[in-house]
């Protein structure tokens, strides 16, 4: 049973434009969600959080939106550079357990 | 700050033996480390919970007896992989959340561990 899954395997983008990844929810219990970059054989790093009592978070050229009605986030990355190419997971997790349930991930392809 | 390692970065086992992987917390206490695992092209998969001074808390359909957790104090968590299999070959990730954490979400990765098992 997969709660969070990340629908796009894959994306490519041309470099200084728009990434916009998604990340779709289904346990309604989930109240804190982030989104990770993560290199092969390395640990994920961490690049922006939002909490479910707001609905936009931005940092530099990262924004997480969040809409709850559709248990739907995303991740805009503006300007995209090539080294954003990386995979990206998006991960859930709610108070109480503080476990990160992780999506799917979808691997980006800034094109220079 | 919040700097999380683990020992070893890659190990190489032959199977039916077990290898010791340790996730140590460098610069803060942790109270709480969670252990994941990677396989190739896949999503990071919880395997436990590990509070310290208790017993770990496994995930459905992770086999505790196989997967030895210890957390035997705030800044060291150790994964046994006992009688390790060639479909245990994984990339073994493990975060922390500090003793002060309160009501805060947050956790520290580590580098993870590869382990191939021949």
């Amino acid at each position: 049973d997969q709660q969070v899954k990340q629908n796009s395997p894959s994306l490519s983008v041309q470099e200084g434009r728009i990434s916009i990844l998604n990340c779709d929810y289904t346990n309604s219990m989930f109240d804190y969600f982030l989104w990770y970059k993560k290199y092969p054989a390395e640990g994920p790093t961490f690049l922006i959080s939002i909490s479910s009592i707001k609905d936009k978070n931005e940092d530099g050229r990262f924004t997480v939106f969040l809409n709850k009605s559709a248990k739907h986030l995303s991740l805009h990355i503006v300007p995209s550079q090539p080294g954003d190419s990386a995979v990206y997971f998006c991960a859930a997790t709610s108070s109480g357990t503080y476990k990160y349930i992780f999506g799917t991930g979808t691997r980006l392809k800034v094109l220079a | 700050g919040a700097v999380v390692s683990q020992h070893p970065s890659w190990v190489i086992c032959k199977s039916g033996t077990s290898v010791k992987i340790e996730c140590r917390s460098l610069d803060f206490q942790a109270t709480t480390m969670f252990w994941y695992r990677q396989f190739p092209k896949q999503s990071l998969m919880l395997m436990a919970t590990s509070n310290e001074g208790s017993k770990a808390t496994y995930e459905q359909g992770v086999e505790k007896d196989k997967f030895l957790i210890n957390h035997a104090s705030l800044t060291l968590s150790t994964l046994t992989v006992t009688s390790a299999h060639p479909e245990d070959s994984s990339f073994y990730i493990c975060s922390a959340r500090g003793q002060s954490a309160g009501v805060s979400y947050e956790q520290y990765f580590g580098p993870g561990t590869r382990l191939t098992v021949t």
